[in-house]
């Protein structure tokens, strides 16, 4: 079954600057890869997605992601990061077994 | 067009209690799954059901159950609720069946509190 690392339990960057949030991916073929975001008291909004083509995706509020198959990683990132982006961000990896698994989560602070 | 809606939005249940949580899908989405999310095991798949048929099935035990009618809205059930069930349950709806490939939009979740 696959998996999915998030190494980052908790990032905390200032306003303005730049995002990196790491995931690391266990699938032994092609994976489908999601990023969610999770503020307090919400649900999960999907903030990009891969299924296959361009490596380099392009997501809403700014973020981007890139599919690397050589790392197994899809890593989050956004130039410049606002106060509002403060939440918690999930990673996640389906399969063509139709199951879905989440990672542990990264939560973001962003400073003044 | 509505988002996922979940009633209720807070549970406080005892142990040994059933509980019964409802989502109501976008409009024309077929497809709802259930996923439960603790700081523990963090967000994990319970079920899916498309066409009022259960399509997929998490690893949980059979005190959680769920259904789905012909308007596509879900119910879940559990029962003989146990401390570890404390969690933020959330509901997602997609058009077409597949957790793997179609886009879920997720509800706010019903927060069940078992004391």
């Amino acid at each position: 079954a696959q998996s999915v690392t998030q190494p980052d339990i908790h990032i905390t960057v200032s306003e303005g600057a730049s995002l990196e949030l790491r995931c690391n991916y266990s699938y032994g073929a092609t994976p489908y890869l999601f990023w969610y975001v999770q503020s307090p008291g919400q649900g999960l909004q999907l903030l990009l997605k891969y299924f296959s083509g361009d490596t380099l995706v392009q997501g809403i509020k700014g973020f981007e992601a890139e599919f690397k198959r050589s790392q197994s990683s899809f890593n989050l990132r956004k130039p410049s990061v606002h106060w509002s982006d403060a939440a918690e961000y999930f990673c996640a990896v389906g399969a063509n077994n139709n199951d879905m698994r989440f990672g542990a989560g990264t939560r973001l602070t962003v400073k003044p | 067009k509505a988002g996922v809606t979940q009633t209720p939005r807070y549970l406080i249940k005892t142990r040994g209690q059933q509980v019964t949580l409802s989502c109501s899908p976008i409009s024309g989405h077929r497809s709802v799954s259930w996923y439960q999310q603790t700081p523990g095991q963090g967000l994990q798949f319970l079920f899916e059901y498309f066409s009022e048929t259960q399509r997929n099935k998490g690893n949980f035990p059979g005190r959680f159950s769920g259904r789905q009618f012909s308007n596509s809205r879900s119910e879940m059930n559990v029962s003989t609720l146990e401390l570890g069930d404390s969690a933020l349950y959330l509901c997602a709806s997609s058009l077409a069946v597949g957790l793997s490939t179609d886009t879920q939009y997720f509800g706010p979740g019903t927060r069940l509190t078992v004391l």
